[in-house]
């Protein structure tokens, strides 16, 4: 049963430009949540979307922002790319009930 | 205020040792918890969870017990291995009632080094 894969990667974006990342939860799991990992915060739930509506949100500005798709299939998209917006983005998806399984990262610098 | 970056406790243990590593959490109506273990350049990676009408469960090396009278976790590694060294996070659902478990709030998190 393939995991929770995120892409791309690694990405280097520079100041004021936006973002898309995107994330492809395990087969049959309908929950996905979207963090942020940095070593001045730890991790931070930005979002969680479960059938294509976000049922969650973290305590993060509106330039952070998300959708779900019908194959349960997530994007989150960053626009005025900061500094600060550098960090490893988590994604994890889940059924309706029961442990949340991560995907390895992208790991975002914005120069 | 800013945080300049956390500082994470540590524990460091022979190989073989049992360890325990402890986590305090704030939310008296989270129903559901986990732990995780994260190896660098990696996604955290679960380890075993527990809902809060339990108060142990066990894996394999692994249990974890849950006090709900004082908000506290821990998660007791048997006969440690080298590979165990990682960072581990607890996580709760603060969803009373459960409609959620996919909004985690995670602890600070504890760094385990394993001796050989």
């Amino acid at each position: 049963k393939a995991g929770v894969t995120q892409t791309p990667r690694y990405l280097i974006k520079t100041r004021g430009q936006q973002v898309t990342l995107s994330c492809s939860p395990i087969s049959g799991h309908r929950s996905v949540s979207w963090y942020q990992q940095t070593p001045g915060q730890g991790l931070q739930f930005l979002f969680e979307y479960f059938s294509e509506t976000q049922r969650n949100k973290g305590n993060f500005p509106g330039r952070f922002s998300g959708r779900q798709f019908s194959n349960s299939r997530s994007e989150m998209n960053v626009s005025t790319l900061e500094l600060g917006d550098s960090a490893l983005y988590l994604c994890a998806s889940s059924k309706t009930t029961g442990e949340a399984f991560f995907g390895q990262g992208t790991r975002l610098t914005v120069v | 205020g800013e945080s300049v970056g956390l500082h994470l406790p540590t524990l460091s243990v022979q190989e073989g040792d049992n360890s325990i590593i402890n986590c305090a959490y704030s939310n008296s109506a989270s129903d559901y918890f986990i732990w995780y273990k994260q190896e660098s350049g990696k996604g955290p990676q679960f380890i075993i969870d527990i809902r809060s009408n339990m108060d142990k469960r066990q894996g394999q090396r692994v249990t974890v017990l849950l006090n709900k009278t004082v908000k506290h976790l821990s998660l007791q590694i048997a006969a440690t291995q080298p590979g165990d060294s990682a960072v581990y996070f607890c996580a709760e659902n603060g969803n009373a009632g459960g409609t959620s478990y996919g909004k985690l709030t995670f602890g600070q998190g504890t760094i385990l080094t394993v001796h050989p």
